[in-house]
Formats: structure tokens, sequence, C-alpha cells
């Protein structure tokens, strides 16, 4: 079955400007998590949600990122007035569940990313 | 605090086999997984450990002991396309993942 897809895959712009970000989970999956990711880093952990509500975002660096995911399917992560900071690789996963129920129905599978450079 | 410790990076030969260790301290656990990642893509899941022991998947094996907070992942007959950064990931008492800075294996012919 399809994957997670993330649109788009490359995002560049100014200093300032509002950007949106878009995922679209596994089907079924009803957790979804926002990480960003620096060269030779681990991915960094964002923002989660468990259906349409963001069960944890205390991964959000400050009020310019929020995050939506209205009807429990696809998700947008919204930046306001980018900072250079900002560029990073924004990863999106999905999984069945949030906490396994199942042994291993926590793993997390991932969507290519959009790569955000902010000039 | 909660930390994750992995070497940034190893280089081994075509062929042989490589072990990447992690070590780590968290609040909980309720799994470590070990995540492969080639340059410019998305991690992929390779290996899920919630019991000690060795888990083999193929040329890839995971092991886990949670006493001593440590992991190692294990590849045998190491092939160019293995080049890539392994990256450890815990979930903790929450089930957030906590994710190591990864490793870098770098495979020589």
């Amino acid at each position: 079955g399809a994957g997670v897809s993330q649109t788009p895959s490359n995002k560049v712009t100014e200093k300032g400007k509002y950007v949106e970000l878009r995922c679209d989970p596994i089907s079924g999956h009803t957790a979804l998590y926002w990480y960003r990711q620096s060269l030779g880093q681990g991915p960094e952990f964002l923002i989660y949600f468990q259906g349409t509500g963001a069960a944890d975002d205390s991964g959000l660096p400050n009020d310019r990122f929020f995050a939506v995911r209205p009807e429990g399917s696809v998700s947008t992560l919204k930046i306001q007035r980018t900072e250079r900071g900002d560029s990073a690789v924004y990863l999106c996963a999905s999984s069945l569940w949030s906490s396994g129920r199942e042994e291993g129905e926590e793993t997390q599978y991932f969507g290519p990313g959009t790569r955000l450079l902010v000039l | 605090g909660q930390n994750i410790d992995q070497p940034t990076e190893m280089t081994a030969t075509e062929g042989a086999i490589v072990q990447i260790n992690c070590t780590y301290q968290t609040s909980g656990f309720n799994g470590l997984f070990w995540y492969q990642q080639h340059a410019g893509e998305a991690p992929t899941f390779l290996s899920y450990n919630v019991l000690d022991g060795l888990e083999e998947k193929g040329r890839f094996s995971s092991f886990l002991s949670r006493s001593k907070g440590y992991s190692y992942l294990l590849l045998k007959e190491l092939q160019m396309k293995d080049s890539a950064s392994y990256l450890c990931a815990v979930a903790d008492s929450n089930y957030q993942l906590i994710w190591g800075a990864g490793t870098k294996l770098i495979i020589k012919p």
C-alpha cells in the first residue's frame, strides 16, 4: 500500500514568509508525528497527533510553529515569519497507534521529508 | 535527562561484519528501534526490540540488554548499499521516541 507522502519535497522561501508543509499518513494510522532534522543529527520531535488532537506539542520551538490534523488524516505544519534557523528537513511519520497495544504497533514509518530553505 | 549515545562514524569493508552500539538513559522504556537512513532520504525501519536478547532478520540482527541500557545492530556480509546512517531510538514511558544522532557507516571495497 501507499506509504507516507509529504509535499512539497523542497521549499525555498524568504525570511519572514509563511509556509505550509503537508503530510499524508498511511491509511488507517491513527498517530502522526512531525520531526525536523538537521545534517548529521537525529530527528528532533516537534508534535504528535492521536487522531485529530495534538497529544503532545512540547517539541514546537516557539509560537511561530503550529500544526493541524482536522479530520484525523492529513496534517499541515505551518510556520509563520520564517527565520533562517528554520532551514531543515521536516519529516512526518505515522504509526498504527501511539502506544503499542500489540508489540510493534507503535513503529513509526516516515515520509520522504520536505527540505525547507529559508533565505 | 534522557540521552542516546552511539558512535558518530564507523568504517568497514565490503563482505565483513560490523557492530554498531547504542547506549541509552531514558525515563521509562517501551522498546528500542533501529532505523537506516541513506543520505538525503527519510529513515526506514529496520528492527524493534522490547525484550532482552537477539532478534535476527536476514543480514541484520539487533540485540538488547535492558539492565545495561545497551543495544547493538549487527550487519553481516556488508554490501556497498549498506553505506548509510544508522539511528537508534528508544520509546520512553510516554511512547515518545528519543533519538540518537546516528552512526554514519562507510563501506569500503
